[in-house]
């Protein structure tokens, strides 16, 4: 089925450890979005890109870095993990322009930090 | 103050009572969405509105542009419709990604 596809689904990490988050889209959207979900905290966006080869921070950026080196996959890495990274992590991506379209969200991905 | 607030952020109801949650946005906007999320799961995209009511099925979104806030309804609620529910904005300029702000959500129980 066409949609956001996010890997892993959970891991756990230790302190100053590293890894990568990706994102894979099969809908040809432009826009990809890496956002976080903490409890009592609405969706905090940490990255997006708006084509392939582009990246722009967002609201939460640090501790985290990304690429968009193909159209359909956008990575999320944690170079040196910290607790206060903990959270549940979601993809999501829209297609460009002003017009009525809806985001598609991946399923997440929680990520657990000791 | 958060630009979308949401009320109320927990909610109980009965098999069949009608449940309404409200949002409301303190910036200019273009879109509106209506999302959920149930327990483990993933977000689900309910709702866009930009004006007026949209309907599907037991769920109604309506928007107030002027008044600046949205309410969803969802008619004879059932169990299965315990979710969280996510009001997000678009802001009112094609800049910056199309980037949505989100509420913190509603956690709707409905017990048999």
């Amino acid at each position: 089925n066409a949609g956001v596809t996010q890997t892993p689904k959970f891991r756990v990490l230790k302190t100053g450890q590293s890894m990568t988050l990706l994102c894979a889209q099969d809908m040809n959207h432009e826009y990809m979005y890496w956002y976080r979900q903490d409890p009592g905290m609405g969706l905090r966006l940490i990255h997006y890109s708006v084509g392939e080869g582009t990246t722009a921070k967002g609201e939460v950026p640090d501790g985290y870095n990304v690429s968009r080196l193909k159209k359909q996959n956008f990575l999320l890495g944690l170079e040196s993990a910290a607790p206060s990274q903990t959270s549940v992590y979601f993809c999501a991506s829209r297609k460009a322009g002003q017009g009525d379209y809806g985001y598609t969200f991946g399923s997440g991905t929680r990520l657990t930090v000791v | 103050k958060n630009e979308v607030e949401q009320s109320p952020q927990n909610l109980t109801a009965q098999e069949g009572e009608f449940i309404t949650i409200n949002c409301s946005y303190s910036v200019g906007i273009s879109a509106l969405h209506w999302l959920q999320q149930h327990p483990g799961g993933g977000i689900v995209s309910l709702f866009m509105l930009s004006s007026g009511k949209k309907k599907h099925g037991r769920l109604i979104a309506t928007i107030n542009i002027q008044e600046k806030h949205s309410s969803l309804h969802i008619t004879a609620s059932h169990p299965r419709d315990s979710a969280v529910y996510i009001c997000a904005v678009k802001g009112g300029k094609e800049t910056s990604g199309s980037r949505l702000t989100f509420g913190e959500g509603t956690q709707l129980t409905v017990n048999p």
